[in-house]
């Protein structure tokens, strides 16, 4: 099976700009989650989607938004970027429907730099 | 409310010494454990997990994980260190949310390998 894929891998925006990540899930794999990866705060979980619904959500600004669709790919988007934004966006998919928590299988990430 | 503290930022071994990476976590409730490994521009890749099943968790390269619950501990270990083990590694601690589980992610332990 195929990974999980994200594009772009890297981007460059300016502050207020707004901008969209997209993630790929592995086939079959309903649940999709992104973290932020920074250095100063290290791994912080951003959202989760399983069929179409957020199903949580962690200690992030409205600015930080996302979606998913029918087969299952989601898109985070970001918005009036401000300079703290820049980081290393995670996208991980799961099957989402275990008894317990699942395995997370990542991909390897879009550097976004805010300039 | 649940936490993870990994105890060292940095660990340098010499290759085929034995590798303690350290994982102290809260948690309210029976705690879902994992270790993640980060390898340099690669995502996240599992390395092992502990759902309340056997204490001492066996994992992928070697490495296996003890559940302590009177220490709170979850340590990483490996008898034997290879230059490929060089990388980030992770422990995670997972709650139960809203129907699916929220994880809650360590700083990060950078394992340095010295031929």
């Amino acid at each position: 099976k195929a990974g999980v894929t994200q594009t772009p891998r890297y981007l460059i925006k300016t502050r207020g700009q707004q901008v969209t990540l997209s993630c790929s899930p592995i086939s079959g794999h309903r649940s999709v989650s992104w973290y932020q990866q920074t250095p100063g705060q290290g791994l912080q979980f951003l959202f989760e989607y399983f069929s179409e619904t957020q199903r949580n959500k962690g200690n992030f600004p409205g600015r930080f938004s996302g979606r998913q669709f029918s087969n299952s790919r989601s898109e985070m988007n970001v918005s009036t970027l401000e300079l703290g934004d820049s980081a290393l966006y995670l996208c991980a998919s799961s099957p989402g429907v275990a008894g317990g928590p699942d395995t997370q299988y990542f991909g390897p990430g879009t550097r976004l730099t805010v300039l | 409310a649940q936490s993870v503290t990994q105890l060292d930022s940095h660990v340098s071994v010499s290759e085929g010494t034995p590798v303690l990476l350290r994982c102290n976590y809260s948690s309210s409730y029976s705690p879902s454990l994992f270790w993640y490994v980060q390898h340099p521009n690669k995502g996240l890749q599992l390395l092992l997990k502990y759902t309340s099943a056997a204490t001492l968790v066996k994992g992928i390269n070697g490495f296996e994980a003890e559940f302590k619950k009177s220490e709170t501990s979850f340590h990483l270990t490996k008898p034997s260190a290879h230059m490929s083990d060089a990388a980030e590694y992770f422990c995670v601690v997972s709650a139960q949310s809203g129907g699916s589980y929220i994880p809650t992610f360590g700083r990060g332990t950078s394992l340095i390998v010295h031929p």
